[in-house]
C-alpha cells in the first residue's frame, strides 16, 4: 500500500493566488512527522516545511502552511499568493518513528505546480 | 544551516565503468545518511541507509554489490556504481539526518549518464 498518495500530477495557479497541493498518507504508527520539499528543475530538494503527528498547531512558514487533519490522514499544502519561482515539482513525505530525524523518509509521487503570469 | 555538499553534479562514463558519487556534510556531523534514486519525472527511491562506521542497510530490491556504500567518517558518505550500464543513468541524491525541526539536508544531487 502507498504510504503518501498526491493525487494531483498537474496544477496551475494564476500569479498572486493561492492554491492547495494534496497528500493524503497512511501509517499505523503514533509518532510521525510529514513533509513538503520543492525540487525545481535543477533537481535540489528544499524543505518548505514540517508538521509532527503530535503537534496542535497546523504549522507555517512564510507563505506556505500545511493543513493537517489527522483523523482524514491528510497534510496538504497551502501555498498563499503564488509567484512565478514557485513552479516546480512539490513532494509530500513521511518518517515513521520517533523524532530524531534518523528514520528513513517515504516520498510520495509529487505534484508538478506551473505558475500563470 | 546545515550543508550537505555532493559532488560531482553530473557526469557521463563509458559502460562497464565505475563512478563515484560523494557527499560531504560541511558543518555537522552526518552519523546516518540516505542515497535515494529519481528517475525522471519520479519519486525519490531510496536505495540504501548509511551510517557511519557500520554497513549500508539497503532497500529491497537494490543490489548492494553494484551500488556500493561506504561511510567511513562522520563527515563522507560515497555511492560507487560499479560496472555502470545504461540503465543505471539516473539522478541520484544523497541526504543527512541533522536532528533539527526539518530532520534531513539534502545534497544537490548527481545526474549520471551512462553510454
Amino acid at each position: 500500500a502507498q504510504k503518501i498518495t498526491q493525487t494531483q500530477p498537474g496544477m496551475f495557479v494564476q500569479e498572486k493566488e493561492a492554491v492547495t497541493l494534496d497528500c493524503t498518507y497512511d501509517t499505523s504508527d503514533p509518532s510521525y512527522g510529514l513533509f513538503w520539499y520543492k525540487q525545481p528543475s535543477s533537481g535540489e530538494m528544499i524543505f518548505l516545511i514540517y508538521q509532527g503527528s503530535y503537534d496542535q498547531q497546523n504549522a507555517t512558514e512564510g507563505r506556505y502552511s500545511l493543513n493537517f487533519q489527522k483523523a482524514r490522514k491528510s497534510a496538504n499544502l497551502v501555498i498563499s499568493a503564488s509567484q512565478l519561482g514557485d513552479s516546480a515539482m512539490y513532494f509530500c513525505a513521511m518518517r515513521e518513528g520517533m523524532t530524531g530525524g534518523y528514520q528513513k523518509v517515504t516520498f510520495g509521487t509529487g505534484t508538478k505546480l506551473q505558475v500563470i503570469p | 544551516g546545515a550543508v550537505v555538499s555532493q559532488h560531482p553534479s553530473w557526469v557521463i562514463c563509458k559502460s562497464g565503468t565505475s563512478v563515484k558519487i560523494e557527499c560531504r556534510s560541511l558543518d555537522f556531523q552526518a552519523t546516518t545518511m540516505f542515497w535515494y534514486r529519481q528517475f525522471p519525472k519520479q519519486s525519490l527511491m531510496l536505495m540504501a541507509t548509511s551510517n557511519e562506521g557500520s554497513k549500508a542497510t539497503y532497500e529491497q530490491g537494490v543490489e548492494k554489490d553494484k551500488f556500493l556504500i561506504n561511510h567511513a567518517s562522520l563527515t563522507l558518505s560515497t555511492l560507487t556504481v560499479t560496472s555502470a550500464h545504461p540503465e543505471d543513468s539516473s539522478f541520484y541524491i544523497c541526504s543527512a539526518a541533522t536532528g533539527g525541526i526539518g530532520g534531513y539536508t539534502f545534497g544537490s544531487g548527481t545526474r549520471l549518464t551512462v553510454v
